[in-house]
């Protein structure tokens, strides 16, 4: 089955500085990443998600890059600011989608005013 | 559009009791359901998913059991619980086949003692 590494486990940022959070993965079949936010005593929520099919999403200061050949993906905050102090979790699934997301161990960020 | 609603938000349980938890989810047809557990300060660890009534796929023999008696209807049971079940559980959905994105539920917060 898939096997999902994240790192590093965690992490502590200037504001205005850039964050950047790394996942390899074991399976070449997967094909769908997403990332999760998870603020402290709350459910993880999608921020960001990218198919195998493209090589780089940004979505305002959020940005995630797919190198399919190395099989890892990555995540770049810019400008981070205190509210994007959280537990990031990366993952990445297999068709047919049938229980096959995996999550890394996540990364908690700190974003230090 | 969807919701997805977990009940109860917080439970107390002794070691040794029974439990029961419930999902559900709205605006949506035959959903993939998942259970997760999270342990304090750790990464989500699948438990049981479900591609529709009365089909439940279990990742982690253990205690705890899961049904699905309604299309949009998932539980998580137990008829023992240990020490070791205490932790954040997070019930998700996602379309099935067109679309991969797993949307957490607001979860149950369980403490066993």
């Amino acid at each position: 089955g898939e096997n999902v590494e994240q790192h590093p486990s965690t992490l502590s940022v200037q504001e205005g500085d850039s964050a950047v959070i790394k996942c390899t993965y074991s399976d070449s079949a997967s094909n769908y990443f997403p990332w999760y936010k998870q603020e402290l005593g709350k459910r993880p929520q999608l921020i960001i998600d990218i198919r195998s099919n493209v090589g780089e999403k940004k979505d305002q200061r959020i940005a995630v890059t797919l190198n399919k050949t190395a099989k890892h993906f990555s995540l770049h905050i810019t400008e981070t600011q205190p509210e994007d102090s959280a537990v990031y979790f990366c993952a990445a699934t297999i068709p047919p989608y049938l229980g096959d997301m995996r999550f890394g161990a996540g990364t908690r960020l700190t974003v230090k005013p | 559009s969807q919701t997805i609603h977990q009940w109860p938000a917080t439970l107390v349980q002794p070691v040794g009791s029974p439990l029961s938890l419930e999902c559900t989810v709205e605006g949506t047809s035959n959903p993939n359901l998942y259970w997760y557990r999270q342990a304090a300060g750790r990464g989500l660890q699948l438990l049981f998913y479900s591609v529709g009534i009365g089909q439940i796929s279990s990742e982690v023999p253990q205690n705890l059991s899961a049904s699905r008696p309604q299309d949009r209807q998932f539980i998580l049971s137990s008829k023992k619980l240990l020490l070791s079940d205490s932790g954040f559980y997070l019930c998700a959905w996602s379309v099935p086949r067109s679309q991969e994105t797993q949307y957490f539920g607001p979860g149950t917060r369980l403490l066993v003692l």
